[in-house]
């Protein structure tokens, strides 16, 4: 059964630091996804990371692709309020994707002033 | 600006009445996903379908939920009758797929559904 495990499932920081969220999966996948979740709203695509050593950037955050340690790291950079969310990483239940996703559990992220 | 489209947002219902919700797909994509989410489970996958084709419903209860795609343009997803349990928010996400693979899933906004 593939597994998508999330750490830290919460997260309470300051503004202007910086962190990691982790994202393990147990199938092999050359694949892997991110989303943002505000309170209430649906899920947002954040990065799709198609292949090994991929690496994305949007603004603050930052995501990679280790595909040979079945790793996915999302990093905040300077972090703002704006950022409060939960994050959630998926992973395609055949690689892929086609199949439909397996997600995280999701890390909520609180930015305080 | 093509989105997902879910109706009704919000449904409230008692034990034992029928549920029906309904998703219209982004013009084009021929793969529709159906998710719940909720907070001890987190989200997971209910059933899914291409080109209206059902190809797997392995994660919904059988004895109550229904999938169905009538058309390329509405994707519906019955509980009866229904139960406390099934309170959750429902997603229903659209895929363009090529073969095994899609680049990205697109979800719509949800229904929150409470059964009283």
């Amino acid at each position: 059964e593939l597994k998508v495990e999330q750490n830290p499932l919460f997260l309470s920081m300051q503004e202007g630091k910086n962190y990691t969220i982790y994202c393990n999966y147990s199938t092999t996948s050359d694949r892997l996804y991110w989303y943002r979740q505000d309170p209430g709203k649906s899920l947002e695509s954040l990065f799709v990371l198609l292949s090994n050593g991929a690496v994305k950037q949007e603004g603050r955050l930052m995501a990679s692709l280790d595909t040979k340690a079945r790793l996915s790291t999302l990093h905040i950079t300077a972090a703002v309020h704006d950022l409060s969310a939960t994050y959630f990483c998926a992973v395609g239940r055949s690689g892929g994707g086609a199949d439909g996703l397996t997600f995280g559990k999701g890390t909520h992220l609180i930015i305080q002033p | 600006d093509a989105r997902v489209t879910q109706t009704p947002r919000h449904k409230v219902t008692e034990m034992g009445q029928e549920v029906t919700m309904r998703c219209q797909p982004i013009l084009g994509h021929n793969t529709v996903f159906w998710y719940r989410q909720t907070m001890m489970q987190g989200l997971e996958l209910l059933a899914y379908f291409r080109n209206r084709a059902p190809l797997d419903d392995s994660g919904m209860p059988k004895d109550r939920f229904s999938a169905e795609m009538p058309d390329a343009t509405l994707a519906t997803l019955k509980i009866q009758p229904s139960e406390p349990r099934d309170s959750a928010v429902y997603f229903c996400a659209s895929a363009e797929t090529s073969g095994e693979f899609i680049y990205e899933q697109y979800f719509g906004p949800g229904t929150r559904l409470t059964v009283t």
